[in-house]
């Protein structure tokens, strides 16, 4: 089963400080790669799909970019905000399996 | 009117006990997924479903098994509940398995 791996589990920082985290993922086989954002008491939404190597994606302050040879993929958030508290979760795609492995998660804690 | 549906949103079982969870989507989507999630363990796939002929088994299927009844309803049973089957449980639909995965409010499910 592909393994997809984030780091840090979680993390805390103060209003106003810039994050980044990290996935990583077998690069043989790849397909894409989604980052999904997951309040507390709600369910995954999705940030981004990203298919191609060296793809930058933007939403706001928060930022994704992938590299498919090495496996990974880097989420940026710039200036975070209290609301950006959550846990974000990245997912590839497996290929030949049909469906997304999903990693456990990093935690983000921002404090007003 | 929520695009993707789960019913009940709680529900509360004892050991031994016969269970279904239902998904229901208007989203037009072919594919569908069941997933579980404990703490710390992230979101595992459970079923999932291409379209209303296609279903396969996920990384966790033991103890489950799942029906689609129709393009929009894929239900998920539990033919005879145990406690470590207590998880939050959500749906989820796709258009494809590279698209984005849209999911359902989750239901929580408590095994006594």
């Amino acid at each position: 089963i592909l393994n997809v791996e984030q780091s840090p589990q979680s993390l805390h920082v103060q209003e106003g400080d810039s994050t980044n985290f990290t996935c990583s993922f077998p690069s043989s086989n790849f397909y894409a790669l989604h980052w999904y954002r997951w309040e507390t008491a709600k369910s995954p939404e999705a940030l981004f799909v990203m298919t191609l190597n060296g793809d930058e994606k933007k939403k706001g302050r928060i930022s994704a970019t992938l590299n498919t040879k090495e496996g990974y993929s880097y989420l940026y958030i710039k200036g975070s905000q209290p609301e950006d508290s959550a846990t974000y979760l990245c997912a590839s795609y497996g290929g030949s399996q049909g469906n997304l492995i999903f990693g456990k998660g990093t935690k983000l804690s921002v404090k007003p | 009117d929520a695009d993707v549906t789960q019913t009940p949103r709680n529900r509360i079982t004892k050991t031994g006990k016969r269970i279904m969870l239902e998904c229901s989507q208007t989203k037009g989507h072919d594919r569908m997924y069941w997933y579980r999630q404990d703490p710390g363990l992230g979101l595992r796939l459970i079923y999932y479903s291409f379209d209303v002929k296609d279903i396969n088994k996920g990384e966790i299927s033991d103890g489950y098994s799942v029906s689609r009844q129709a393009q929009a309803k894929f239900s998920l049973s539990l033919e005879s509940a145990i406690p470590n089957q207590t998880a939050l449980y959500f749906c989820a639909t796709s258009f494809d398995s590279q698209e984005t995965q849209y999911f359902g409010p989750g239901t929580r499910l408590l095994v006594l």
